[in-house]
């Protein structure tokens, strides 16, 4: 079973729709979390960080289930310029482990 | 402030050559990271370092590849000798001491072995 994994996608959604992506992990141990967003022949960028309680940033909302194990994020009136590949991240202590990435395409 | 900084963004040579690539952390980490991305395998952890010093090379796929960090402002990964198959994209990434903080990504090196 690998660390932490991602449905793949693709997830092509028109416009204004609501998406959301879910990521499990499988160390209990794990300290942090985060998502990242990737733009295509570009470097990881944080996107936001995943706390316990949830928080939100602007259209962006995260979720964090230690209990089950899985984080989420949830793009609302979601954007053209939204379309990535969006990464799960866990951080281990010393180390990250990311997710395959979750590819979106928005469409007009 | 400045970011991770990578040189050199491109690197086209043929297989058999030495390849470097090098690495300037953000002022102030401590951990430095070299992740290797390809289409068919995604970002893979090399090896990282905590205060110039190898903590994990368990990714790095074999003894062709090598990784060091002199100082806390410079790291390089050498190649020798290179292959076609060690075409990827080399991002190299740093964080600050908490473990709670996440990584910043430079732009990364593109490199193509023909």
């Amino acid at each position: 079973r690998k660390e932490v994994e991602q449905d793949p996608g693709p997830f092509n959604v028109p416009e204004g729709a609501t998406v959301a992506f879910n990521c499990t992990y499988s160390n209990s141990a794990s300290q942090s979390f985060f998502w990242y967003r990737q733009d295509c022949r570009k470097e990881p960028k944080l996107l936001m960080s995943v706390y316990s309680s949830g928080n939100e940033d602007g259209r962006f909302t995260a979720q964090l289930n230690r209990a089950s194990q899985y984080i989420s994020l949830l793009i609302r009136d979601s954007k053209l310029s939204d379309s990535a590949t969006y990464l799960c991240v866990v951080n281990m202590f010393t180390d990250m482990r990311f997710g395959a990435g979750t590819r979106l395409t928005v469409k007009p | 402030d400045a970011g991770v900084i990578q040189s050199p963004r491109h690197e086209v040579t043929e297989m058999g050559q030495e390849v470097t690539l090098r690495c300037k952390p953000i002022s102030g980490h401590d951990y430095l990271f070299w992740y290797r991305q390809t289409m068919m395998r995604g970002l893979e952890l090399l090896i990282y370092f905590n205060n110039n010093v190898p903590i994990d090379d368990s990714g790095m796929p074999e003894d062709r590849f090598s990784a060091k960090m002199p100082n806390a402002s410079f790291s390089t990964l050498k190649i020798q000798p290179s292959e076609p198959r060690d075409s990827a994209v080399y991002f190299c990434a740093s964080r600050p001491t908490d473990s709670n903080q996440p990584q910043h990504f430079g732009d990364g090196t593109r490199l193509s072995i023909l």
